[in-house]
């Protein structure tokens, strides 16, 4: 049974630039989630996507975009990165008709912003 | 608003000693309640749930933990520690109310040491 995988394992950018992330959800589940852990914090819920739309949203600015496909896979787009952005970005995965909505997550990116 | 608040950023105990993390929640309606382990460099692995079947909920690796409404808490518990079991622990709360607000919010975590 697949878990939940990420891509890629790390990642460096500069300042400015923008980056993609991408997670695919565990066989069988239709719910992801995208959270932002920075360093020596609890993760941060970013946003969900189900059905290929985004359902739920933190407290994060537009620069955050995402994009689920309809095999259920996701996508994390930051724009304009700032110093800031540097964190473990973690994917979870669920599945909408389980009530309690237990998520699963996957190894993390690790993005550095320079 | 949920919040959950983890008492103790750090926790040291012998091998072999009774391990006690503590996790306090703040909401309107007693939440799902989740406790997962982070060890270096990995993600984020689910331990136990509550969903209100049971207050208390064994897990995996020998970790159970009790919810208990008057005291708005959900401390998780094992009665041996093994080295293994050094690594960061976060409790997390997640809403009943409404089936369309699902994240996770989590406490700011345990760091477990285990002393030989």
């Amino acid at each position: 049974d697949a878990g939940v995988t990420q891509s890629p394992t790390h990642l460096i950018k500069t300042r400015g630039q923008q980056v993609t992330l991408r997670c695919s959800p565990k066989s069988g589940h239709d719910t992801v989630s995208w959270y932002q852990q920075a360093l020596g914090q609890g993760p941060q819920f970013i946003f969900q996507y189900y059905e290929e739309e985004e359902r739920q949203r933190g407290n994060f600015p537009d620069r955050f975009s995402g994009h689920q496909f309809p095999n259920y896979s996701s996508e994390l787009n930051v724009n304009a990165l700032l110093l800031g952005d540097s964190a473990l970005y973690l994917c979870a995965s669920s599945l909408v008709r389980v009530r309690s909505h237990e998520q699963y997550f996957g190894p993390g990116t690790r993005l550095t912003v320079t | 608003a949920q919040s959950v608040t983890q008492l103790g950023s750090h926790v040291s105990v012998s091998e072999g000693a009774l391990v006690l993390l503590r996790c306090n929640y703040s909401s309107s309606v007693p939440p799902y309640l989740f406790w997962y382990v982070q060890y270096p460099n990995q993600g984020l692995q689910l331990l136990l749930k509550y969903t209100s079947a049971a207050t208390l909920v064994k897990g995996i690796n020998g970790f159970e933990a009790e919810f208990k409404k008057s005291e708005t808490s959900f401390h998780l518990t094992k009665p041996s520690a093994h080295m293994s079991d050094a690594a960061e622990y976060f409790c997390a709360v997640s809403s009943v109310e409404d089936t369309g607000r699902r994240a996770l919010t989590f406490g700011s975590g345990t760091r477990l040491q285990v002393q030989p």
